[in-house]
């Protein structure tokens, strides 16, 4: 398939180590956010969402953090695979049903 | 099961052409949304259905563009008189009730020439 994007944000990390992708959102009324992961010629894949009542949501391999004073999201990915590479987005909802997505992230994992 | 299915998966159009762009949905699911992602960027909102009934389309960004989904299951994005900064990967995503819960397909890359 086609590249999601040729000139994203890159982080680079060793297999093995732990990822920190990031997100700055927009809109101080967004009560919902959601990861996605989207790989080469794929549409964007659900990984983890958190609920604005809350500050941190684990899953498996993965964390969410959400910070609503700065308006920051985090993923944290432990223990990253081969198969974890593709462009990360974050997207923010607002009661609504229109997602708005970050730029992305593209994560590339070394052997 | 299946999911979301797209077609075609590419398509290439001469400027001025008109474009058709299918979406087949998860059986059952009530939403479905499109969505333009132009390369090196998030997706972008274009439309909403609920059903058969188009509940937002504040996202199309010109008169060009019109979206259907009469029967309440396939929809069609078709783009008139396409223009090269049309080119972009079109994404239709499902959702079994409100939206939040959203499954992509796979996208159709339109490019415009």
């Amino acid at each position: 398939g086609e590249s999601v994007g040729l000139h994203l944000p890159t982080l680079s990390v060793q297999e093995g180590d732990n990822s920190i992708i990031n997100c700055a959102y927009s809109n101080s009324a967004s009560d919902y956010f959601i990861w996605y992961k989207q790989e080469s010629g794929k549409g964007p894949q659900f990984i983890i969402d958190i609920r604005s009542n809350m500050d941190k949501r684990q899953g498996q391999r993965v964390t969410v953090l959400l910070n609503k004073t700065v308006k920051h999201l985090s993923l944290q990915i432990a223990a990253t695979q081969p198969g974890d590479s593709a462009v990360y987005f974050c997207a923010e909802n607002n009661y609504g049903q229109n997602f708005v997505f970050g730029p992305g992230t593209r994560l590339s994992v070394l052997p | 099961g299946a999911g979301v299915s797209q077609s075609p998966r590419y398509k290439v159009a001469k400027r001025g052409q008109d474009v058709a762009l299918r979406c087949d949905p998860i059986s059952g699911h009530v939403s479905l949304f499109w969505y333009q992602q132009a390369l090196g960027q998030g997706p972008e909102f274009l439309t909403y259905f609920q059903n058969e009934a188009q509940l937002d389309k504040s996202g199309l960004p010109s008169d060009r563009f019109f979206a259907e989904r009469p029967e309440g299951s396939v929809s069609t994005l078709k783009i008139q008189r396409t223009q090269q900064e049309d080119s972009a990967v079109y994404l239709c995503a499902s959702s079994p009730s409100a939206g939040l819960e959203q499954y992509f397909g796979p996208g159709t890359r339109l490019t415009v020439t």
